[in-house]
């Protein structure tokens, strides 16, 4: 199976920061890799997908890059919405694993 | 738009079997973009993928839990139907059903969740 690792598991921010959250896979994903918002007590939300590729709604200041094993997603400037959780997930002939979380936190 | 939600027994006792069904409107099941899949969320802890079933019924799911798991669904009803053995307490856990379009690599619209906790 294909292990998904994110660093930091823990980012102590402040508003209007420039953050970056890394996630490497164990194998290559090629760009199938998704990267999801949960906020306490809620459903996660897709933000990106294909490893680019910005969900509709999503604001711009969100962006990913990446492609094989390793990936980042970028919040260019950080909003008081934007304190949560974020996954990476990855999809591999059916199969999908998920990162262990990166807990984005208020400085 | 989809919408997808989870319903199911709230508690289940230690060895029992878990019936969790996702029930989908907006869509039909067998549109070419309704993948659903299951994830699972132990409280405080990570997401963790547990099966998927494609538009074509293509069903695939975690290597750790496949022995335990059986994904269907019932295009009739738009319900997709999770089965999880020999449940045990470390299974507790927030269970989400989730819209996974084929070839889309994640999963774009997600249900509610439903906490299940396995307790005697």
């Amino acid at each position: 199976d294909i292990q998904m690792t994110q660093s930091p598991s823990t980012l102590s921010a402040s508003v209007g920061d420039r953050v970056t959250i890394t996630c490497r896979a164990s194998q290559s994903v090629s760009s199938w890799l998704a990267w999801f918002q949960q906020r306490p007590g809620k459903a996660p939300k897709l933000l990106i997908h294909k490893a680019s590729s910005l969900e509709s709604g999503v604001p711009s200041r969100f962006s990913g890059s990446g492609s094989g094993t390793e990936f980042t997603l970028t919040i260019s400037s950080l909003q008081p919405d934007d304190f949560a959780t974020y996954y990476c997930q990855q999809y591999n002939s059916y199969s999908w694993t998920f990162g262990q979380g990166t807990k984005v936190e208020i400085k | 738009q989809v919408t997808l939600k989870e319903s199911g027994p709230v508690l289940v006792k230690p060895t029992e079997t878990l019936t969790l069904t996702c029930t989908v409107s907006g869509s039909s099941l067998s549109n070419a973009r309704m993948g659903v899949g299951w994830i699972r969320q132990p409280p405080g802890k990570a997401l963790e993928w547990l099966a998927h079933i494609s538009p074509d019924d293509e069903k695939s799911y975690s290597t750790s839990l496949k022995s335990r798991l059986t994904i269907s669904k019932d295009t009739s009803k738009s319900q997709v139907v999770l089965t999880m053995t020999n449940m045990d307490p470390v299974d507790t856990a927030t269970f989400y059903c989730a819209r996974g379009p084929p070839g889309y690599g994640g999963y774009d619209s997600w249900g509610q969740g439903t906490l299940v906790t396995v307790s005697s």
